[in-house]
């Protein structure tokens, strides 16, 4: 079992730019969440994505938006990039089902100069 | 809304010797609570959490949680810790096993030899 896996590793956008980060869940899972880490702080909850649907969406701005595939892999895209959305993007997924629990990706570094 | 509380930022303890991190939630009724690890630059290692039952939890690597709700706290402990659990340490709770996290901003553990 690959686990979640995210691409690329780490990529440089220069601002005003847009960017897409790819998440594939683990095998058996459905639900796809995305989360924000700055440096040096917890991370944030962006949105999360069910049955190719936003079940859930924390508070980030409508720059951040993203879409499920019918195999329940996930895109996360950001649309006019600023120097503050440096961070460390991470994907998480799991099962629907009740009592379940979020495995998380490496994630995917990224830096706007 | 739900939040998280990690209110030492960094921890420093000797090899061998007994560990505990605090975390305090903020949540009107029965949490979900978790204990991610993560190394530098990595993804996020569930160590342990808590649904319901039993309030003593046990996790990976030696770690057990203790869910005490008049204090509103999910403490992790560790009786022996090794070098190799020098990492960051996030506490997070859901209203749900399934529905977003919420994080603390973390602790930094740092072991001495």
């Amino acid at each position: 079992d690959a686990g979640v896996t995210q691409s690329p590793t780490h990529l440089i956008k220069t601002r005003g730019q847009q960017v897409t980060l790819r998440c594939s869940p683990k095998s058996g899972h459905d639900t796809v969440s995305w989360y924000q880490q700055a440096l040096g702080q917890g991370p944030q909850f962006i949105f999360q994505y069910y049955e190719e649907e936003e079940r859930q969406r924390g508070n980030f701005p409508d720059r951040f938006s993203g879409h499920q595939f019918p195999n329940y892999s996930s895109e996360l895209n950001v649309n006019a990039l600023l120097l503050g959305d440096s961070a460390l993007y991470l994907c998480a997924s799991s099962f629907t089902g009740a009592n379940t629990e979020a495995f998380f990706g490496q994630g995917t570094r990224l830096t706007v100069v | 809304a739900q939040s998280v509380t990690q209110p030492d930022i960094h921890i420093t303890v000797s090899e061998g010797a007994s560990l505990e991190l605090r975390c305090n939630y903020s949540y009107g009724a029965t949490p979900y609570l978790f204990w991610y690890v993560q190394s530098p630059g990595q993804g996020l290692q569930l160590l342990l959490k808590y649904f319901s039952g039993d309030t003593l939890v046990q996790g990976i690597k030696g770690f057990e949680a203790e869910f005490k709700r008049s204090q509103s706290s999910f403490n992790l402990r560790k009786p022996s810790v090794h070098w190799s659990d020098a990492a960051e340490y996030f506490c997070a709770v859901s209203d749900t096993g399934r529905r977003a996290l919420t994080f603390g901003s973390g602790t930094r553990l740092q072991v001495q030899p």
